[in-house]
């Protein structure tokens, strides 16, 4: 069963515009981990952002935030002001426990 | 720079050969997870170790894949008579130093079955 779903395979923004990403889940637990992590073409996958469950105020880093709503579990990203280096696959992912569980990734395209 | 090192970063075999990829992790850390990637995919767990014992083993690993972690320190994640269907990124990942659930990741080495 598919428990991170990214609805958008990709995404497209003008540089300095503001770009929300989607992401929901499904989960019976109470307590667990967001994240939100970038893979560049052929790099590595670099953490973005996390959440944690038990805290409602929303994550933010930089140019970076997220909007979790945790009865909806739903849990998307804004870049703001979106650089050129942005460009990439955005991967949410969900961990209870041990492993971690990602998403089908959104492509990002920044155009300039 | 993660502190995650894998290799080789590029595999290229027939079908049929043997393949082992190796893992050094964060130093120290205790935990450490192996993750394939297919094409347009996000990564699927594969195994997960807590020093050297092997806690947890996704159903995706077969039995022509082993995963070993001797005295808790580096993996090695070998799969045997490869098939075109493991041509794949197979990354790994652990813990940061006082991080909140999130992994590092390494650069991953990718497999390519002839």
């Amino acid at each position: 069963a598919q428990t991170v779903t990214q609805s958008q395979p990709e995404m497209s923004v003008q540089e300095a515009e503001t770009v929300t990403l989607s992401c929901t889940y499904d989960t019976s637990e109470s307590d667990y981990y967001l994240f939100w992590y970038k893979q560049p073409p052929s790099r590595q996958m670099i953490l973005v952002i996390r959440q944690e469950a038990y805290k409602q105020q929303n994550a933010t880093e930089n140019r970076f935030s997220v909007n979790f709503q945790k009865a909806a579990k739903s849990f998307s990203l804004k870049i703001s002001d979106s650089q050129l280096g942005d460009a990439a696959m955005y991967f949410c992912a969900y961990r209870p426990f041990n492993d971690m569980r990602f998403g089908a990734g959104t492509r990002l395209t920044v155009k300039p | 720079d993660t502190g995650v090192s894998q290799n080789p970063r590029h595999k290229i075999t027939k079908r049929g050969q043997n393949v082992t990829f190796r893992c050094d992790p964060i130093s120290e850390h205790n935990r450490l997870y192996w993750y394939r990637q297919t094409l347009g995919q996000g990564p699927e767990f594969l195994t997960y170790f807590q020093n050297e014992a092997q806690l947890e083993k996704s159903r995706l690993l077969s039995d022509r894949f082993s995963a070993e972690r001797p005295k808790g320190s580096f993996s090695t994640l070998e799969i045997q008579r490869t098939e075109q269907g493991d041509s794949a990124m197979y990354l790994c990942a652990s813990p940061p130093e006082g991080g909140a659930g999130e992994l590092f990741f390494g650069e991953g080495s990718r497999l390519t079955v002839l």
